[in-house]
């Protein structure tokens, strides 16, 4: 099992400019999360998926749009990217049962 | 309002010592807990949770928490520390408001760093 996998990993935009984070996960979970961390602010929620074709707001959603594609995948978009948007994005996924979060690798996004 | 506060920023411990990170917390009714790691350049580990039962949770790479209703606390500890175990650490408690039962509310993180 390759859990949640997110590309890419680092990416660098200019203001303005619009990009797709991906997030992929094979455990058969419902639920899918979009995480911010940023220094000194913890983990903000920006949106969630608590099952396929249902996405709801986080704390931090405006900027932000999400597509819940099917069970597996749940991206992210930034239609135009801002330096506030600077940050590392995390999704994750939830295991009913068991209340844990499983989280993917990262992404740090640059914005000039 | 539900909330998670851990009042450290930083922890400092040498190598060896016993290791506690703090963690309180305010919900209405019975919280669920959860401690996740995040070392450097990672994303975050689950660690252990408390749903219910024994307050003394243990959980991965030997370190348990202890559930205290009375003082709203869960606290992260570690007998012995390692170097290894540096790192970021989160508390966490489910968010049981309505519809959010999949929600986790999180503290901000504690930065550990054990000391040779």
């Amino acid at each position: 099992n390759a859990g949640v996998t997110q590309t890419p990993k680092f990416q660098v935009l200019k203001t303005g400019q619009s990009m797709t984070l991906q997030c992929a996960q094979d455990m058969n979970h419902n639920s899918m999360y979009w995480y911010r961390q940023d220094p000194g602010m913890g983990l903000r929620l920006i949106y969630y998926s608590a099952s396929e074709g249902t996405t709801d707001k986080g704390e931090v959603p405006n900027g932000y749009n999400v597509s819940r594609l099917n069970k597996r995948e749940f991206s992210l978009r930034l239609e135009s990217a801002a330096p506030s948007q600077t940050s590392v994005y995390f999704c994750a996924s939830w295991e009913q049962a068991t209340y844990e979060q499983y989280f993917g690798p990262g992404t740090r996004l640059t914005v000039t | 309002a539900q909330s998670v506060a851990q009042p450290e920023d930083q922890v400092n411990v040498a190598e060896g010592n016993p290791l506690t990170v703090k963690c309180t917390y305010s919900v209405s009714g019975n919280p669920y807990l959860f401690w996740y790691v995040q070392y450097p350049n990672r994303g975050l580990q689950f660690l252990l949770k408390y749903i219910t039962g024994d307050n003394l949770v243990k959980g991965s790479y030997g370190f348990e928490a202890e559930f205290n209703k009375s003082q709203t606390s869960f606290h992260l500890k570690k007998p012995s520390a390692l170097v290894s175990d540096s790192a970021l650490y989160f508390c966490a408690v489910r968010d049981i408001g309505a519809g959010n039962n999949r929600k986790l509310i999180w503290g901000l993180g504690t930065s550990l760093a054990v000391n040779p």
